[in-house]
């Protein structure tokens, strides 16, 4: 089936700092990537769909110069969090679409990022 | 009013019990559904997916769509320790790539 692989699962960085997150598809290309973020107890809120080759649509509230989407190629789109701070600590997870797949639900997420701002 | 509302939860079953879980949504244009499972600290995994009005069924799983009434409904029978996850729903308008809306997720706990 198809696999997406988010990395790193893990980071803390210093308040100030930007933090990149990358999101591959390995086994399919996938035009399509979408960004979430989770808060703790709370559901998947969409930031952005990124496609590759043009720049990325993000859903309103969602600061465009503070996340940096970048989708590169067909199978990796890249999330960087610039200027980093402690508010912005979350769970973000990347998805993307495999066309191979019924269209509908051919959504295969990634293991996530965990974000920690000190 | 959130167009997706999922009770969180937490719930805590016997082992062997059968689980219901549901959601609600506002949203007349969503016609495709789906039940994913995340466990701790991982991304959600796809479990079932419906379009339209219906039941579908696999396995120990039996996922169900009332339109009319905007209610959506998974069942989890003869259920595992291996259960215990975070079940959310999803729902979009059309296929081609829109864009998913999740309820919360509710925590279900499955006891020995």
């Amino acid at each position: 089936g198809a696999v997406v692989s988010q990395h790193p699962s893990r980071v803390i960085c210093k308040s100030g700092t930007s933090v990149k997150i990358e999101c591959r598809s390995l086994d399919f290309q996938a035009t399509t990537m979408f960004w979430y973020r989770q808060f703790p107890k709370q559901s998947l809120m969409l930031m952005a769909t990124s496609n590759e080759g043009s720049k990325a649509t993000y859903e309103q509230g969602v600061e465009k110069d503070k996340f940096l989407i970048n989708h590169a190629s067909l199978t990796l789109s890249t999330l960087t969090v610039t200027s980093a701070h402690p508010e912005d600590s979350s769970f973000y997870i990347c998805s993307a679409r495999d066309w191979r797949i019924d269209t509908s639900y051919g959504y295969t997420f990634g293991s996530g990022t965990r974000l920690t701002v000190v | 009013q959130k167009e997706v509302e999922q009770d969180p939860g937490p719930l805590s079953v016997p082992e062997g019990a059968i689980v219901s879980l549901n959601c609600t949504y506002s949203n007349s244009a969503f016609q495709y559904f789906m039940w994913y499972r995340q466990y701790s600290r991982k991304g959600p995994e796809l479990l079932m997916y419906t379009y339209s009005s219906g039941n579908k069924e696999d396995g120990r799983f039996t996922a169900q769509v009332d339109k009319s009434s905007k209610y959506i409904s998974l069942f989890i029978r003869d259920s595992q320790p291996s259960d215990s996850a975070t079940y959310l729903c999803a729902m979009s308008a059309s296929g081609g790539g829109n864009k998913l809306t999740f309820g919360t997720g509710t925590q279900l706990k499955v006891e020995l």
